[in-house]
């Protein structure tokens, strides 16, 4: 079935880098996107997020980017702080009347002092 | 402003023993209640989601159960335990479908 999937598990950068976390979605109904972090032994917590009549979004430090044509999300964030270590999940609304967001596996940003 | 509580934080139950994890959320009404469950350095599965008291749709045949008693309350249950039932289980609220907010929680060990 169509899914929401995330191109790399673990992504390392070093402080004060900009960090790009990507993900890939398959179903073209879906109309509404989420990034969530996670630390460890934590509950996500929402960061941004973007519906599909829009391409870019900016938060602070993060922005969102969303390309219809090719089915990718992605997820910058600027000037990368220890704080940013966590996991990184991207979420999708398939708009198919399942009342719930499907999650992709997960990336896992290491920051590097 | 919009909390949620979800209990334990840690539980570690036998084999073949009862479950009931209890979420509860505050400020706000009607909302959109779900159950995840996270295997370790894994994705959020859905097990149930409930769009008001009493109903509750199931995502996954498994050996557990989802009750709402009340407008804002959320219990998982599972009447004898199993290995496989072991995991990170957390609650989430949100309004209209849109973004989830999660609780803290609850690391389940079956031993």
């Amino acid at each position: 079935g169509e899914s929401v999937g995330l191109h790399l598990p673990t992504l390392s950068v070093q402080e004060g880098d900009n960090s790009i976390i990507n993900c890939a979605y398959s179903n073209s109904a879906s109309d509404y996107f989420i990034w969530y972090k996670q630390e460890s032994g934590k509950g996500p917590q929402f960061i941004i997020d973007i519906r599909s009549n829009m391409d870019k979004r900016q938060g602070q430090r993060v922005t969102v980017l969303l390309n219809k044509t090719v089915k990718h999300l992605s997820l910058q964030i600027a000037a990368t702080q220890p704080g940013d270590s966590a996991v990184y999940f991207c979420a999708e609304n398939m708009g198919t009347g399942r009342r719930a967001l499907t999650f992709g596996s997960g990336t896992r940003l290491q920051v590097q002092p | 402003s919009q909390t949620i509580h979800q209990w334990p934080a840690t539980l570690v139950q036998p084999v073949g023993s009862p479950l009931s994890l209890e979420c509860t959320v505050e400020g706000t009404s009607n909302p959109n209640l779900y159950w995840y469950r996270q295997a370790a350095g894994r994705g959020l599965q859905l097990l149930f989601y409930s769009v008001g008291i009493g109903q509750i749709s199931s995502e996954v045949p498994q050996n557990l159960s989802a009750s709402r008693p009340q407008d804002r309350q959320f219990i998982l249950s599972s009447k004898k335990l199993l290995l496989s039932d072991s995991g990170f289980y957390l609650c989430a609220w949100s309004v209209q479908d849109e973004k989830l907010f999660f609780g803290s929680g609850t690391q389940l060990s079956v031993l």
